[in-house]
C-alpha cells in the first residue's frame, strides 16, 4: 500500500539549533515528493519539491531536501531553525502524472527563542 | 491570483443540520481536493476531481457527505445530517492538469457541530 512515513510526532528545538525531519515513502513508480508547512492558524503551503535532476533540492527560509532514492527518503533539513520555523510539516508523495497526494502525519515543530 | 477560495471561513452548527463547504479553485486548474483535517487523525483525503469527475471518493468517511463539481470554477461539499464528531477544518486545494502537481490549498472552513 501506498504511505509515507514521518518519523518525529513533535519536535523541540532552540533557536539556531539544526533541523531535520524523516520522511519515508512506500510508493511504486516514479514519484514527485513535497514538503508542505502549515502555520499556526494557516493552511499549508509548498515549501519544496523533487520532482527530477538534482537530488538535493532548495526551498523557501534556507530549507532543504535530499531525495535518497535507495532508502525512499526525502528527508528536511535546515542548519538553523528561527522562531519563526515554528508550524507543523508535511511530507507528501505523488506518483508522477498522477493526481492522488498521499500525505504524512505531520510533524509538529516548537523553536524556543 | 486570488488563490483558492473557501467559504464560509467558519461554521458553527447544531447536530443533524445540513452543512455545506464550498470551493473555487484557482482559474486554470482543473484537479480538485477536499480534505479534512484534525487533531486525531491528521490530514485527510476525502475526495478529488479532475475535470470535474470525481476519480477518487474512497476517503469519504460515510454516506452523510458528498460532494460535487458542476463545473471548472466551483465545488461543494455537503454534510447532511452534521454529527459533533464532523468538527475538524475542511481545506480545499487544487492543481494543474499536468498530474503530480504541486496543490495549492484554500484557508479552510473551521467547522464546528455542536
Amino acid at each position: 500500500a501506498q504511505s509515507v512515513s514521518q518519523h518525529n510526532h513533535h519536535v523541540i528545538l532552540s533557536e539556531a539549533a539544526s533541523l531535520e525531519l524523516g520522511c519515508n515513502y512506500s510508493y511504486g513508480g516514479t514519484v514527485n515528493l513535497f514538503w508542505y508547512v502549515q502555520y499556526p492558524g494557516q493552511h499549508l503551503q509548498l515549501l519544496l519539491k523533487y520532482f527530477s535532476g538534482d537530488p538535493l533540492v532548495k526551498g523557501i527560509k534556507g530549507f532543504e531536501a535530499e531525495f535518497i532514492k535507495s532508502k525512499f527518503s526525502f528527508n528536511l533539513r535546515k542548519p538553523s531553525v528561527q522562531w519563526s520555523d515554528t508550524a507543523e510539516y508535511f511530507c507528501a508523495v505523488t506518483n508522477t502524472g498522477g493526481f492522488k497526494t498521499i500525505f504524512g502525519a505531520g510533524t509538529r515543530l516548537f523553536v524556543k527563542a | 491570483d486570488a488563490g483558492v477560495i473557501q467559504s464560509p471561513r467558519h461554521e458553527v452548527t447544531e447536530m443533524g443540520q445540513e452543512v455545506t463547504l464550498r470551493c473555487k479553485p484557482i482559474s486554470g486548474h482543473n484537479s480538485l481536493f477536499w480534505y479534512r483535517q484534525t487533531m486525531m487523525r491528521g490530514l485527510e483525503l476525502l475526495i478529488y476531481f479532475n475535470n470535474n469527475v470525481p476519480i477518487d471518493d474512497s476517503g469519504m468517511p460515510e454516506d452523510r457527505f458528498s460532494a460535487k463539481m458542476p463545473n471548472a470554477s466551483f465545488s461543494t461539499l455537503k454534510i447532511q445530517p452534521s454529527e459533533p464528531r464532523d468538527s475538524a477544518v475542511y481545506f480545499c486545494a487544487s492543481s494543474s492538469q499536468t498530474g503530480g502537481e504541486t496543490q495549492y490549498f484554500g484557508p479552510g472552513t473551521r467547522l464546528l457541530v455542536l
